[in-house]
């Protein structure tokens, strides 16, 4: 089945940035999805088909994906943004995520 | 505003039956692909299910295959989960989750409701 890897943790400065990766076979070759999920809150969407952001979502997030890698940067990283993330993608109709990172804002 | 209602949740025996709903409000269900999502305590999300508009399409993953089946009823807004033979292992938050009609995108998602099968 197909797999997708995430760093387990990021920290990051406040006012920095982090750089999330996720990685899959030939992952450039699928739309990846990135969510936000605050602790006891439900996941939110805040990168979609790799670079977009739905309405909302600050411009100091921002995604690429490109041979086996997709990453979720957050720029200025501001203490709001300390949650888990996750990737997701499509594989023959099947929904994968990633196994979540952990970004704390020290 | 867009809702996303799920209800069903509990606690259950192993080899129990357990049916998750969802309701929905504030968009167009019917033009919907739907999703269940479930995530374990601590634990990541894990995609469970998916279902087309008119229910003539279901995906399910690996591990619920032939023990969990999603439905739909368009007239009332709803999405359903059938849960049977429940293991330990389905203990989880379940989420409720549209896909975006213009390419499979978790846009919006319920609370979740809380599955716990324990004897």
């Amino acid at each position: 089945s197909y797999e997708l890897t995430q760093p387990p943790s990021v920290s990051v400065s406040p006012g920095q940035t982090a750089s999330i990766t996720c990685s899959g076979d030939n992952l450039g070759d699928k739309f990846v999805c990135w969510f936000q999920q605050r602790p006891g809150q439900s996941p939110v969407l805040v990168i979609y088909q790799d670079t977009k952001r739905p309405s909302g979502i600050p411009e100091r997030f921002s995604g690429s994906n490109s041979g086996n890698t997709a990453t979720l940067t957050i720029s200025g990283t501001q203490a709001m943004d300390e949650a888990d993330y996750y990737c997701q993608a499509w594989d023959s109709s099947t929904g994968v995520f990633g196994t979540g990172t952990k970004v704390t804002v020290l | 505003e867009v809702q996303l209602v799920e209800s069903g949740g509990g606690l259950v025996q192993p080899g129990g039956s357990l049916r998750l709903s969802c309701e929905a409000s504030g968009f167009t269900f019917i033009i919907y692909w739907m999703s269940w999502v479930r995530q374990a305590p601590g634990k990541g999300l894990e995609w469970v299910a998916n279902i087309k508009q008119d229910g003539s399409e279901k995906y399910y993953v690996d591990s619920v295959k032939g023990r969990f089946s999603i439905s739909r009823d368009n007239a009332k807004n709803s999405l359903y989960l059938q849960m049977n033979s429940l293991r330990a292992e389905d203990t989880a938050v379940y989420y409720c989750a549209s896909l975006s009609p213009g390419g499979w995108i978790f846009d919006y998602w319920g609370q979740g409701t809380l599955v716990t099968v324990s004897s």
